[in-house]
């Protein structure tokens, strides 16, 4: 089955704790990228991949990393979270961008105390 | 930031009432418009990708059309169910064509 994986699904963690929200595609696509939903601000964008080794950052990059070594995988890096990156986060997938229907993740849920 | 917008933010119908809601983007360096469809719970899922001023897309009882030079497009929903009670997304690509940029989206509640 075609599908964009995310893991873990629910997150609950401490301020400055170093996590990975991991994110894989099985559909062979070029482009990845990685979103945040917050309440009355809709979802925005914080990191993109056109292809392996390539990334380029969103509208809202800061306090996030994120690595394409592999065209499948790309993982979400916190190194010290914050409260303020408490959101739902949303990975997904096309095979190139603009006119491709873009193919979301499940979602994860990081709360950060 | 670009600027993109969705109107209204809620939407309460009844079960059988057509409806529809608008998104409005920046008119100039136009590339591709998105519509997505959002159930609670669950993730986003594709409605329609549109390109060319003018484009009409239809899928079942839902239907959109897009104004590039006016910056926007509608989504039409006809005859409405509640299972069409979903949040209803679009997002505007610009002609650099790399970044999405979302719209805060339009919640539909269709009451039976």
């Amino acid at each position: 089955e075609a599908q964009v994986t995310q893991n873990p699904r629910y997150l609950i963690t401490v301020t400055g704790k170093k996590l990975t929200v991991t994110c894989s595609q099985n559909m062979n696509h070029e482009y990845m990228s990685w979103y945040r939903q917050d309440p009355g601000l809709g979802l925005r964008q914080i990191y993109y991949s056109m292809n392996v080794e390539v990334t380029d950052k969103g509208d809202v990059p800061e306090g996030y990393k994120v690595s394409r070594k592999e065209k499948r995988n790309f993982p979400l890096i916190l190194e010290s979270p914050s409260p303020n990156q408490t959101s739902l986060y949303f990975c997904a997938s096309n095979p190139g961008q603009g006119i491709y229907e873009q193919y979301f993740g499940p979602g994860t849920r990081l709360t950060v105390t | 930031i670009l600027n993109v917008e969705q109107s209204p933010q809620s939407l309460h119908v009844q079960e059988g009432d057509s409806t529809n809601f608008t998104c409005s983007f920046p008119s100039s360096n136009f590339y591709a418009l998105h519509w997505y469809r959002w159930e609670t719970a669950k993730s986003p899922e594709a409605l329609f990708v549109m390109t060319l001023n003018g484009d009409e897309k239809k899928k079942g009882r839902i239907s959109a059309t897009l104004n590039t030079k006016e910056g926007y497009s509608y989504l039409y929903i006809k005859g409405s169910q509640p299972e069409d009670s979903a949040t209803y997304l679009c997002a505007f690509i610009d002609n650099a064509g790399n970044m999405l940029t979302f719209g805060g989206g339009t919640r539909l509640m269709v009451k039976p």
